[in-house]
């Protein structure tokens, strides 16, 4: 079974709509992080979570809002989609004592994406 | 302002060449650096890191330099394989906290 699960793998929806992407993971890392992905930008941060009372914004997140429901679920919504957040959107995890000692390996974790188009 | 820059969209490899693919970065805080490989309709997969103690990282036919004074990494791929084709993501860390990542670099290894 998948570490990292995302669901839905692809959604279609319309202009206004309410959107939820849904995260689940098994790796019990206690740091998740929500991407997007657009040809020709790379990932870019929309939020981040460190743990369950934890939550920070990313480079990118107007327009979207997130819910860490428990230390394995990081929910991420967008109010009112507009077309412009067509894209990839990836789910990650990280192991929160990477980091303290340079020697340390620092690696993240990716759901296999959720194709969003907003029509 | 883009933290992380590959400035190569596309590379072509002969089966058995070595690939290198480039990555430079500005923020002089980043201490961990990553590159990712990713297929088409999967997430990306980590492929090797190297911290900012090191100049050099080794794992089989995966090699990352670091040039810190250039702010560049580059990764070798010895000897290129055709299932190596894939995008290569090149990401950047301090503390481990925030990942800011590269736009990819397609490698396409030819039979």
């Amino acid at each position: 079974d998948a570490d990292v699960t995302q669901t839905p793998r692809n959604r279609i929806t319309k202009t206004g709509k309410r959107i939820m992407l849904e995260c689940s993971q098994t790796k019990g890392h206690d740091r998740m992080y929500w991407y997007r992905q657009d040809p020709g930008l790379g990932l870019r941060l929309i939020y981040y979570s460190f743990d369950v009372k934890d939550i920070n914004k990313g480079e990118i997140s107007d327009g979207y809002s997130v819910s860490r429901q428990a230390q394995a679920k990081f929910s991420l919504s967008l109010e009112s989609a507009i077309p412009n957040q067509t894209a990839l959107y990836f789910c990650a995890t990280s192991d929160p004592d990477a980091g303290r000692d340079r020697t340390q390996k620092v690696t993240q974790y990716f759901g296999p994406g959720t194709r969003l188009t907003v029509l | 302002d883009q933290q992380v820059k590959q400035n190569s969209p596309s590379l072509s490899v002969q089966e058995g060449r070595i690939s290198i693919l480039n990555c430079d970065y500005t923020n002089s805080m980043f201490d961990y650096f990553l590159w990712y490989k990713k297929y088409p309709a999967e997430g990306p997969t980590f492929l090797i890191s190297i911290s900012s103690i090191k100049d050099k990282n080794e794992d089989g036919r995966f090699t990352v330099f670091l040039n810190k004074s250039a702010k560049h990494l580059s990764l070798h791929i010895v000897p290129s394989q055709p299932g190596d084709s894939a995008v290569y993501f090149c990401a950047a860390s301090a503390f481990g906290n925030q990942f800011y990542f590269g736009t990819g670099t397609s490698l396409t290894v030819i039979p």
